[in-house]
């Protein structure tokens, strides 16, 4: 069981916009900055997102939120690359420790 | 550009040690504090061990904690991991992960991971 809950599954056609979730609790997603990570095929993880921040050499589809405790990414005109393995984490301070969720498959159709 | 390189990786018997490095360039090593993060196959990200820049805070997961330990290399920009008491379920593909520091701490860049087989 992660300590962060994520979507199973999450699909959207060609140039559609959308929304990946990322939920916790006060102890970490409510406190602390929110990371995203894309994986394509279970290879090396990417650095899509942090809080509301691109890291250099992401397309500026991808946007970055959180209200309370869910932290949310958003893909705004969905690309067939885009279609990877999404995975939030962030620290929480009553574990000490860095959390995953347990990752959002996202499918372009 | 920021690399970071992971080695030592293989296949080793239940109960036994391996050690694990990452080797890093492009950036001021000594500066960042960096973490392991492993994937056990079929499975999501699993965040296993952070130190600081200066080696001064380690942090582990829970299902780590006592059998592996972090450590640096200021000098030769190399991260390492010492891991012992090797079980079946530390089967995973191991990445070490710049943490990115200032607001946000957490992985910013990856490596490309390297595998760890415990098996008989």
């Amino acid at each position: 069981q992660s300590a962060l809950t994520q979507e199973a599954s999450v699909s959207g056609t060609v140039g559609q916009k959308v929304t990946l979730s990322c939920t916790g609790n006060s102890n970490n997603v409510g406190s602390y900055v929110v990371g995203w990570f894309q994986q394509i095929s279970h290879g090396a993880p990417k650095t899509v997102m942090f809080g509301n921040s691109l890291p250099s050499g992401i397309p500026d589809r991808f946007s970055g939120s959180k209200s309370g405790t869910t932290a949310s990414l958003t893909i705004s005109g969905l690309q067939p690359e885009d279609e990877a393995d999404y995975y939030c984490s962030t620290w929480d301070y009553s574990l000490s420790a860095w959390v995953f969720g347990g990752g959002t498959k996202l499918t372009v159709l | 550009q920021v690399q970071l390189v992971e080695s030592g990786g293989g296949v080793v018997q239940p109960g036994g040690s391996l050690r694990l490095s990452c080797g890093t360039s492009g950036f001021a090593f000594s500066s960042y504090g960096i973490h392991w993060v492993r994937q056990a196959p079929g499975k999501g990200l699993e965040w296993v061990t952070y130190i600081r820049y200066d080696g001064s805070n380690k942090y582990y997961a829970d299902s780590v904690r006592g059998r592996f330990t972090i450590s640096r290399d200021n000098s030769d920009n190399t991260l390492y991991l010492q891991m012992i008491s090797l079980r079946g379920e530390d089967t995973a593909v191991y990445y070490c992960a710049r943490d990115r520091g200032g607001n946000y701490h957490g992985p910013d860049y990856w490596g490309q991971g390297t595998l760890v087989i415990v098996s008989s």
